[in-house]
């Protein structure tokens, strides 16, 4: 069973653009849904997480989850060539310390200045 | 800012052979992870570590696969004979315990190439 599905990409975009980065999941358990930001050759970094469903927003980005069709999306306004990386949307089945994450395959994002 | 360091960045070894990949957690931290991601694929759990035992794990950790925290900072992942298939980044994570939701902070990961 494929836990979380999320489109490759690549993804490419001009500067000052609005990007869009979506994912579904599979298990109605899951309570928690993360954003992770990966540069090259580094480890997952932590953006947003969001619980259940609803929007949150920080800055320039906007994390969104609809948990009646198990849908995330991050939304990055006014994209700068500093958010080239990888996107991975990630959820955790609980909050104990220690429930795994579970990843999407992560969309690369370039932005083009 | 406290950060998860791994040593070494990048592991060459022989099909079969031993390796030892260590991890110094955020120090005030009580939970402890590794993950793995082959190129190309999704980042995936491998087993989780709490009161200096395993907590959770996955199907891919098997016997070959082991944890420990040999003092108060380390935490290392020995696989006990490499296979080809073995290769692939592997990233030690932490995290706390508090109130709420508990981010866990990955390290830059150690490249394993096995040959």
């Amino acid at each position: 069973q494929k836990e979380v599905e999320q489109d490759p990409g690549p993804l490419s975009v001009p500067e000052g653009a609005i990007v869009s980065l979506n994912c579904t999941y599979s298990n109605s358990a899951f309570q928690y849904f993360m954003w992770y930001r990966q540069y090259s050759r580094k480890g997952p970094e932590l953006l947003m997480y969001t619980y259940s469903s609803g929007n949150k927003e920080d800055g320039r980005f906007t994390a969104q989850v609809d948990k009646s069709s198990k849908y995330i999306s991050l939304f990055i306004r006014d994209s700068q060539p500093s958010d080239s990386a990888t996107y991975l949307c990630a959820v955790l089945g609980g909050n104990s310390g220690n429930t795994p994450l579970v990843f999407g395959k992560g969309t690369r994002l370039s932005v083009i200045a | 800012e406290p950060e998860v360091t791994q040593t070494p960045s990048h592991q060459v070894t022989q099909m079969g052979q031993e390796v030892i990949l260590r991890c110094v957690p955020i120090s005030n931290h009580l939970y402890f992870y590794w993950y793995r991601q082959i190129l190309g694929q999704k980042v995936e759990f491998l087993v989780s570590f709490y009161n200096n035992e395993i907590s959770e794990k996955s199907e891919i950790f098997d016997d070959q696969f082991s944890v420990e925290r040999p003092d108060g900072s380390n935490f290392t992942l020995k696989i006990r004979s490499t296979k080809l298939e073995d290769s692939a980044m592997y990233f030690c994570a932490s995290s706390g315990v508090t109130g709420g939701f508990n981010e866990q902070f990955f390290g830059p990961g150690t490249r394993l190439t096995v040959l």
